[in-house]
């Protein structure tokens, strides 16, 4: 089975603080991506990897960088977190020689005071 | 760029009836594809329908697309309390490294 871990299920933080969300995928699938999900919203795309190295923005990036210096980790990084910012996040990932079926981790919950 | 819009927002049946949800969508797809996910948890695959397909079973799941109306809907037959959890469906334009757009989702509850 696939499996996608995200490191933490729930985090608190501070605004200002820098936090890391991290994502593991045991597949060695290419594609990664980084969810943020609110009430209401639904699930937005924030980015988003096709390989190592390699980056694409969302449809909202502003706030969050991200980082793929392995095939199997994407992290997720807000460089200053802010309250707007609290969130579920749910990372998956996919093979681009499949369907296009997304694999999620089971999110993190962030907590910004 | 949300593309999928789920209807109705909630649902709430009693186990054993039917409960259909749909999704309509603005674009062109490739694919449009259903998940589960169930209270504060990950987004679970359900079932995948490709643009050329009117109709795709999976167990107790039943989905159409009509791409003339830019609509798809799921059908869950016979339903059981652990059937309660938000449906979304979610749109893809190429197959394989997608993209996908997720509508705003289905809140159902069943009832025992």
């Amino acid at each position: 089975d696939v499996k996608v871990t995200q490191s933490s299920r729930y985090l608190v933080k501070r605004t200002g603080e820098k936090v890391f969300l991290e994502c593991v995928q045991d597949m060695d699938h290419e594609n990664m991506f980084w969810y943020r999900q609110d009430p209401g919203l639904g699930l937005r795309l924030i980015y988003f990897s096709y390989d190592v190295k390699m980056k694409e923005k969302g449809d909202i990036p502003e706030g969050y960088s991200v980082s793929r210096e392995k095939k199997e980790r994407f992290s997720l990084i807000l460089e200053s977190a802010s309250t707007n910012q609290t969130s579920m996040y749910l990372c998956a990932s996919s093979s681009w020689r499949a369907t296009g079926e997304l694999f999620f981790g089971e999110g993190s919950r962030l907590t910004v005071l | 760029s949300q593309q999928g819009e789920e209807d109705p927002q909630a649902l709430s049946i009693q186990e054993g009836e039917n409960a259909t949800m749909n999704c309509s969508y603005k674009t062109s797809i490739n694919n449009l594809q259903w998940y589960r996910q169930n209270s504060g948890r990950g987004l679970v695959h359900l079932i995948l329908i490709r643009s050329n397909e009117r109709e795709k079973h999976s167990g107790r799941l039943r989905v159409t697309l009509d791409t003339s109306k830019k609509s798809s809907s799921l059908l869950i037959t016979a339903s059981r309390a652990a059937d309660t959890a938000s449906y979304f469906c979610a749109t893809g334009t190429q197959g394989g490294s997608e993209k996908l757009v997720f509508g705003k989702g289905t809140k159902l509850t069943v009832n025992p």
